[in-house]
């Protein structure tokens, strides 16, 4: 199993529409988990970090469930320019790093 | 703040030639990493520095060294450039402690072809 799974995409999907997103990872003992979000030709930036009770900013949803060992990311009212890759991402038990997914395409048509 | 910051934003090299990827950042953060990143491969960890004064590898160091002399400076070497090394190099800064993993910043990447 890869230590972080994604659906690559791409997902097309017409301005206002809801989309969700999943990710899966391998390490049971993981503690840290981020939404990044990455425009073409640019470095990742941060979305959002993933708590185990869930949390929201704004139309930006991320759940966790431990025991299935997957992330999810729900984008409401999408905007063209929410276009963009979304990486999930998960810790290294016992080590400061971080393991990116490859990272799932999306494209907002308006 | 300008965060992290990396020069070269591009660089050309030929095969056996030799360079060095600044990065820098502000935030008094104690960890620092270089990635680089492929089509289909995602961000793959070259090396670490948890902390000034110390690095460790990442998962594909090969061809590469680092050195962490200073809190806010991360250098990266090519000793002897391949064209396998073509590729889009990002750094990035946390606040990590050996042992905890924080959220990543990271510079706007130096995009390297090696001819």
């Amino acid at each position: 199993r890869k230590e972080v799974e994604q659906d690559p995409g791409p997902f097309n999907v017409p301005e206002g529409a809801t989309v969700a997103f999943n990710c899966t990872y391998s390490n049971s003992a993981s503690q840290s988990f981020f939404w990044y979000r990455q425009d073409c030709r640019k470095e990742p930036k941060l979305l959002m970090s993933v708590y185990s009770s869930g949390n929201e900013d704004g139309r930006f949803t991320a759940q966790l469930n431990r025991a299935s060992q997957y992330i999810s990311l729900l984008i409401r009212d999408s905007k063209l320019s929410d276009s963009a890759t979304y990486l999930c991402v998960v810790n290294n038990r016992g080590y400061s790093t971080l393991t990116f997914g490859k990272g799932t395409m999306l494209l907002v048509s308006p | 703040n300008a965060g992290v910051t990396q020069t070269p934003k591009f660089q050309v090299l030929k095969t056996g030639q030799s360079m060095t990827l600044q990065c820098a950042q502000d935030m008094n953060h104690n960890s620092m990493y270089w990635y680089r990143q492929d089509p289909g491969m995602g961000l793959r960890l070259i090396y670490y520095s948890a902390s000034e004064g110390t690095t460790d590898k990442g998962e594909v160091p090969d061809g590469y060294n680092v050195s962490r002399l200073k809190k806010q400076n991360f250098l990266l070497g090519l000793e002897s450039a391949a064209p396998s090394q073509t590729s889009v190099y990002f750094c990035a800064s946390s606040y990590g402690l050996a042992g905890v993993a924080y959220e990543q910043y990271f510079g706007p990447g130096t995009r390297l072809t090696v001819t």
